[in-house]
């Protein structure tokens, strides 16, 4: 079955600094990619999503990356703020299937 | 709108008690789902259901039942509890039942421990 691989687990990064985060899936039929974001205590939400129709997508200082080749999708956060800190999420899912595949989640750790 | 309402938060069960995670969805969603979160496992697919009627197995469907009487309830069912089952559970719905690929709504979660 689909499978998708998150890293790094946990990453730092000072406030003002970028933060990378990859994924990769297993599945070359996925099509849509979500990224959702955790907040301590809170339930998961959507911070940005991408379809294989699109190489990339920005939102403010949030982009995600797609490698439809490699079969990877990577978040960018750039100028992170203290409020970034949270754990993320990426996910793969396949037209069809009704199934939303998670990653294992990077807990980030914005520092002031 | 509510949105996407689970209950109860947290529950502690003995080893072999049965108990059901209430959600229910006040967005006329069609597609509903059931998660468990684990640390270091991320959150893993236990039953989803695309329409009132119709129900389907995740990656971890083995302990948890569910149905779908209604669009707006999805319970899911713990028969028989096990240690295993520890857990911050999720129920997320969303809009589609075309499969193509759209937000997820998660509700607030339950914390779950089987003693």
């Amino acid at each position: 079955g689909e499978n998708v691989e998150q890293h790094p687990s946990t990453l730092s990064v000072q406030e003002g600094d970028s933060a990378v985060i990859k994924c990769t899936y297993s599945d070359s039929a996925s099509n849509y990619f979500p990224w959702y974001k955790q907040e301590l205590g809170k339930r998961p939400q959507l911070i940005i999503d991408i379809r294989s129709n699109v190489g990339e997508k920005k939102d403010q200082r949030i982009a995600v990356t797609l490698n439809k080749t490699a079969k990877h999708f990577s978040l960018h956060i750039t100028e992170t703020q203290p409020e970034d800190s949270a754990v993320y999420f990426c996910a793969a899912s396949t037209s069809g299937t009704y199934k939303y595949i998670f990653g294992t989640g990077t807990r980030l750790k914005v520092l002031a | 709108n509510a949105g996407v309402t689970q209950t109860p938060k947290f529950q502690v069960l003995k080893t072999g008690q049965s108990m059901t995670l209430q959600c229910a969805q006040d967005m006329n969603h069609e597609y509903m789902s059931w998660y468990r979160q684990d640390p270091g496992m991320g959150l893993r697919l236990i039953h989803y259901s695309v329409g009132a009627g119709i129900t389907d197995q995740g990656e971890v469907p083995n302990g948890y039942n569910v149905s779908r009487s209604t669009t707006e309830d999805f319970p899911l069912r713990l028969l028989s509890a096990a240690p295993s089952q520890t857990s911050v559970y999720f129920c997320a719905s969303s809009y589609s039942m075309t499969g193509l690929g759209e937000k997820l709504f998660f509700g607030s979660g339950t914390q779950l421990s089987v003693l």
